[in-house]
């Protein structure tokens, strides 16, 4: 069975500096990967995916991530953080056809510093 | 475009009580899901559904059933609440070949 481990519940960040969200997987088929964004008392909104083809992703708001298949891992990052970014982010990963049942990680809470 | 549409947004239930949180799209999307979402927990997946007429479980189906009559609703239905099931609860649907979800703005019950 495929699961998810996100590395830090929570990761603080001052504005301008590079942002590192870590995660890693594991799965025994090539796996869907994602990335969500959660800003307070709303849903989740897909950030960037990764499925077949190009290991480093492209997202929302700056955000990129890569697939790394030796490492098993699927790290978020953005260059510079504005206040904005601050949210919590779930990485998630799917098996199988269809992007149904899609298993989340515990999440990352995003503090930005001024 | 409402996307998926989720109510109530807010309930408290006495222990022992049933009710029914309702999930609608129109985005004609064939998959649907619903999470609970706790603390330090991520979202765990309690049912879900690739169709109208076909649904299975997920991690924490215990105490929910669901059914889908229709493409575009998928209810879930506490059966006899529990003050374990307190939690935020988002409904969730995606289109068959286009990977990744589009979420409900969530309904928080609580449970007493």
């Amino acid at each position: 069975a495929q699961s998810v481990t996100q590395l830090g519940s929570h990761v603080s960040v001052s504005e301008g500096a590079l942002v590192l969200l870590r995660c890693n997987y594991s799965s025994s088929v090539p796996p869907y990967l994602f990335w969500y964004v959660q800003y307070p008392n709303q849903g989740l909104q897909l950030l960037l995916k990764y499925t077949t083809g190009a290991t480093l992703v492209k997202g929302i708001n700056g955000f990129e991530a890569e697939f790394k298949k030796s490492e098993t891992s699927f790290h978020l990052t953005k260059p510079s953080a504005h206040m904005s970014d601050a949210a919590e982010y779930f990485c998630a990963v799917t098996v199988g056809t269809g992007g149904f049942k899609t298993i989340f990680g515990a999440g990352t809470r995003l503090f930005v510093k001024a | 475009n409402a996307g998926v549409t989720q109510t109530p947004k807010f309930q408290v239930l006495k222990t022992g009580q049933s009710m029914t949180l309702q999930c609608a799209q129109d985005m004609n999307h064939e998959y649907m899901s619903w999470y609970r979402q706790d603390p330090g927990m991520g979202l765990r997946l309690i049912h879900y559904s690739v169709g109208a007429g076909i649904t299975d479980q997920g991690e924490v189906p215990n105490g929910y059933n669901v059914s889908r009559s229709t493409t575009e609703d998928f209810p879930l239905r506490l059966l006899s609440a529990a003050p374990s099931q307190t939690s935020v609860y988002f409904c969730a649907s995606s289109s068959r070949g286009n990977y990744g979800y589009t979420f409900g703005s969530g309904t928080r019950l609580t449970v007493v």
